[in-house]
């Protein structure tokens, strides 16, 4: 089964402190992709990121990294110094192929809101 | 790139109603995406679009739901019969994609409330 945990379901911080978001997800597939996409208040998903399952090297992006390691199935976000517009539901998606339809579907997880204080 | 539009931004109506939401994609966008998204979960989908063809329905989408693509460029979903249930925001997303693993663009959603 494809699956896409989410366990922090809101995490508050003080702006400027770092914050790791954790996503873990299940497959059985050895090629898959992860995504990291960021729903502000306005409500519109902002991709962030995709990694594909060969790839694990760690990517970091301003003040954004990525974290994938493939032993424990998780790829993690961390936010160094947080700023109050990082406030929003940030969601992790594994995009598995399904035989059935000969495709790749996204499945997503139930999200971690961040609340950054000033 | 205008970006992924969708049509109302809300709705409200009486339970028993039919409704049809609007999307217009990123213009070279050959894939399209509906999805269903309730309070404190992640999307759901609900079915998707290669071009004119619909080659995906999950089973979220009853016999109510119908969605069109009539010419490969907006698409429309159709909700019979309203029910409380049906109550969520539903998001729409293309991508320029063969195989579905490219990331996806999202419009804002149409927030639908059934009184």
């Amino acid at each position: 089964a494809q699956k896409v945990t989410q366990a922090q379901t809101e995490i508050s911080v003080v702006e400027k402190e770092d914050v790791t978001l954790d996503c873990v997800y299940e497959t059985r597939d050895t090629t898959y992709y992860l995504f990291w996409y960021k729903q502000p208040p306005s409500g519109e998903l902002v991709f962030l990121i995709r990694r594909n399952s060969f790839d694990e090297q760690n990517e970091i992006s301003g003040r954004y990294s990525w974290n994938f390691q493939k032993s424990t199935s998780s790829f993690n976000f961390t936010i160094t110094a947080s700023q109050v517009v990082d406030s929003a539901v940030y969601f992790c998606a594994l995009s598995a192929f399904y035989s059935t339809s000969g495709t790749y579907k996204y499945i997503f997880g139930t999200g971690t809101r961040l609340k950054v204080l000033a | 790139d205008t970006g992924v539009s969708q049509d109302p931004r809300h709705k409200i109506t009486k339970r028993g109603q039919n409704v049809t939401f609007r999307c217009d994609p990123i213009s070279e966008h050959n894939r399209l995406y509906w999805y269903r998204q309730t309070l404190g979960q992640g999307p759901e989908f609900l079915t998707y679009f290669q071009n004119e063809a619909q080659l995906e329905k999950s089973r979220l989408l009853s016999d109510r739901f119908s969605a069109e693509r009539p010419k490969g460029s907006f698409s429309t979903l159709e909700i019979q019969r309203t029910e409380q249930g049906d109550s969520a925001m539903y998001l729409c997303a293309s991508s320029l994609d063969r195989l579905g693993n490219q990331p996806q663009h999202f419009g804002d959603g149409t927030r639908l409330s059934i009184l």
